[in-house]
């Protein structure tokens, strides 16, 4: 059973533009939610993440927003930049480490000039 | 540092063959990992060691499966026999101390068995 759903699959978005990935989780006990960026031919590579006890997280254009109530969490991309264009894989991990995630199946995004 | 290591980077090898991927972590890192990407099934843990020590492998599909860390820098993830279903890119990744850290991922290997 999949404990964390990633949507949508693909996404294209214009240069400049906002890209918003979503992910829903199931367990409860899941308390660490990084996002991974991958390149083709490279492995993934922390992004940015968020724990529980805050509502929002930015770090430069990367924002993630974490719903608790809804078990849901969304990275957003704002002014979308053709070098932006990767696969994101949202995760979460239970206990009060980053060890053992679970991941989402991933969003191809293409950001177009 | 030069990140997490592994080799081969692609491999390419006939059902029945024993497949050996490596991996070098990164130099003080406690813990190891060893995912699968595949398109069906995206990324999944395999197994993962604690100093030296395997704590988790039931992701580890098939006993075709096994891992090995036989000292801090040096891992090896065998396939044997190999089938074309194992067929997908291998992930090592280290991660410093589990409370505070990230996990770090190396560039992977395609394993592509005919």
């Amino acid at each position: 059973q999949q404990q964390v759903k990633q949507s949508p699959q693909s996404l294209i978005v214009q240069k400049g533009g906002i890209s918003i990935i979503n992910c829903a989780y199931e367990n409860t006990a899941f308390d660490y939610f990084p996002w991974y960026q991958q390149f083709p031919g490279k492995g993934p590579a922390l992004l940015i993440a968020i724990r529980p006890d805050v509502s929002e997280k930015k770090e430069g254009r990367f924002t993630i927003s974490f719903n608790k109530s809804a078990k849901q969490f969304s990275l957003h991309i704002m002014d979308s930049q053709p070098g932006d264009s990767a696969t994101y894989f949202c995760a979460a991990s239970s206990g009060a480490g980053s060890y053992q995630l679970t991941f989402g199946k991933g969003t191809k995004l293409s950001v177009i000039p | 540092d030069a990140g997490v290591i592994q080799s081969p980077r692609h491999e390419v090898t006939e059902m029945g063959q024993e497949v050996t991927l490596r991996c070098k972590p990164i130099s003080g890192h406690d813990y190891l990992f060893w995912y699968r990407q595949t398109m069906m099934r995206g990324l999944e843990l395999l197994i993962y060691f604690n100093n030296n020590v395997p704590i988790d492998d039931s992701g580890m599909p098939e006993d075709r499966f096994s891992a090995k860390m036989p000292n801090a820098s040096f891992s090896t993830l065998k396939i044997q026999p190999s089938e074309p279903r194992d067929s997908a890119v291998y992930f090592c990744a280290s991660l410093r101390e589990w409370s505070t850290d990230t996990q770090y991922f190396g560039p992977g290997t395609r394993l592509t068995v005919l």
